[in-house]
């Protein structure tokens, strides 16, 4: 994996449904990873930062893990609402400072 | 707290003029970092300001500039404006020098060059 990677590219769900999008990302250099929520016409906000291997957070109804040695992280969304319905980006964050290499990010749509 | 600014929201340009974007971090946000999204690719790191110093500097030729005021506000200028500069242009503040912090990102400016 030479860049950051998403997949899949979009995906529509049923509300209630639960589901997971991947971020796959070069394992060398890792210093952290970003997950945004991208909702049309409003900014990117934050979800999780996460920087050790195996580390798992939650907010809600959705979840991230991490694996950072074969340098992956999948994103979990338990019970889909309509609401939940954006774009989710993933960064790396590989040294260098501040600067966070992008996705181009999971397309959901929730559909009642 | 108000969130991050950016002014204009919208932009429209002739090939071969130049454009400032501003950006008006949150109150307290000492780093400023601006982002370009074209179609089909994810967010282009441009370059990070901290403390009024470019600290990062992505890939993209010269004629991207920006610079950090003293009260943290940012500018961000594209002069010699090609066709393909056409993007939403995002800026993101950051609390502190804690760089697993999260970013907070403005709205953006669309800038369409004609």
């Amino acid at each position: 994996i030479l860049n950051v990677e998403q997949s899949p590219q979009s995906l529509h769900v049923q509300e209630g449904d639960s589901t997971n999008f991947t971020c796959s990302f070069p394992s060398s250099n890792f210093y952290a990873l970003h997950w945004y929520r991208w909702e049309t016409a409003k900014s990117p906000e934050a979800l999780f930062v996460m920087t050790l291997n195996g580390d798992e957070k939650k907010k809600g109804r959705i979840s991230a893990t991490l694996n950072t040695k074969e340098g992956y992280s999948y994103l979990y969304i338990k019970g889909s609402q309509p609401e939940d319905s954006a774009t989710y980006l993933c960064a790396k964050r590989g040294g260098g400072g501040n600067k966070l290499t992008f996705g181009t990010g999971t397309q959901l749509k929730v559909e009642l | 707290k108000a969130g991050v600014t950016q002014t204009p929201r919208y932009l429209i340009k002739t090939r071969g003029q130049q454009v400032t974007l501003s950006c008006s971090p949150i109150s307290g946000h000492r780093s400023v970092s601006w982002y370009q999204q074209t179609p089909g690719q994810g967010l282009q790191f441009l370059f990070e300001y901290f403390s009024e110093t470019q600290r990062n500097k992505g890939n993209f030729p010269g004629r991207f500039s920006g610079r950090q005021f003293s009260n943290s506000r940012s500018e961000m200028n594209v002069s010699t404006l090609e066709l393909g500069d056409s993007a939403l242009y995002l800026c993101a503040s950051r609390n502190g020098n804690d760089l697993n912090s999260p970013l907070h990102f403005g709205n953006g400016t669309r800038l369409t060059v004609t």
